[in-house]
């Protein structure tokens, strides 16, 4: 399966503690973005990658969520000190960036569904 | 400010019955809008473009931009249509989406 992928895909976890989520991208797809959805709304932009290069963070993403994307390959979002408002599920997509002015089309990975306690 | 609105969070057709699942945006630039749907346990799949033009599995979409709408239509709905729609807008200054909060369609047969 050459689709986005991502690991793992449930996780459970205390209030307090740290957890950290894998994005693999389609290969040679340049552009790497998370998103988390909670029941009832649509997905919400996190932050973004081009290459190894993080271009954009939401507001949403507060001092205890980090990403990297080191050799612009794969992705890892962590969150430190987890908090029940937390639990969402964390979507990744991945794009290959075109030249010109026409967006390019985000495919998503199934995605990792997190409950904290 | 950028926002995309769905106002139904459910529609529920007859099979063979006409579908509109509305989507209006709010966008200062020139908008690119995207259908996403959500079968039940798969991921989020891109169902079209405006920009393409094209109608997939019968559905079709048009943007309108006197109206800030980009509704989608389908003549005859179909049980397998039933699923989550996501209406997203495309946020020039980069790349992130802007997703509308969905409309869940059930065709019932």
């Amino acid at each position: 399966d050459t689709g986005v992928s991502q690991d793992p895909r449930h996780k459970i976890t205390k209030r307090g503690q740290n957890v950290t989520f894998r994005c693999d991208p389609i290969s040679e797809h340049n552009r790497l973005y998370w998103y988390r959805q909670t029941l009832g709304q649509g997905p919400e932009f996190l932050t973004y990658f081009q290459n190894e290069a993080q271009l954009e963070k939401s507001r949403l993403l507060s001092d205890r969520f980090s990403a990297e994307r080191p050799k612009g390959s794969f992705s890892t979002l962590e969150i430190q000190r987890t908090e029940q408002g937390d639990s969402a599920m964390y979507l990744c997509a991945s794009s290959s960036r075109r030249t010109g002015r026409r967006a390019d089309t985000q495919y998503f990975g199934p995605g990792t569904r997190l409950t904290v306690l | 400010a950028q926002r995309v609105t769905q106002p139904e969070k459910l529609l529920s057709v007859f099979k063979g019955a006409p579908v509109e699942l509305k989507c209006n945006y709010s966008y200062s630039g020139s908008p690119e809008l995207f259908w996403y749907v959500q079968y039940s346990r798969q991921r989020l799949q891109l169902l079209l473009r405006h920009i393409s033009r094209e109608s997939i599995k019968g559905f079709t979409a048009d943007l309108n931009k006197g109206e800030t709408s980009f509704h989608l239509k389908k003549p005859f709905a179909q049980e397998e249509d039933s699923a989550m729609y996501y209406c997203a807008l495309h946020y020039n200054q980069g790349g992130k989406l802007i997703f509308g909060q969905g409309t869940e369609l059930s065709v019932k047969p």
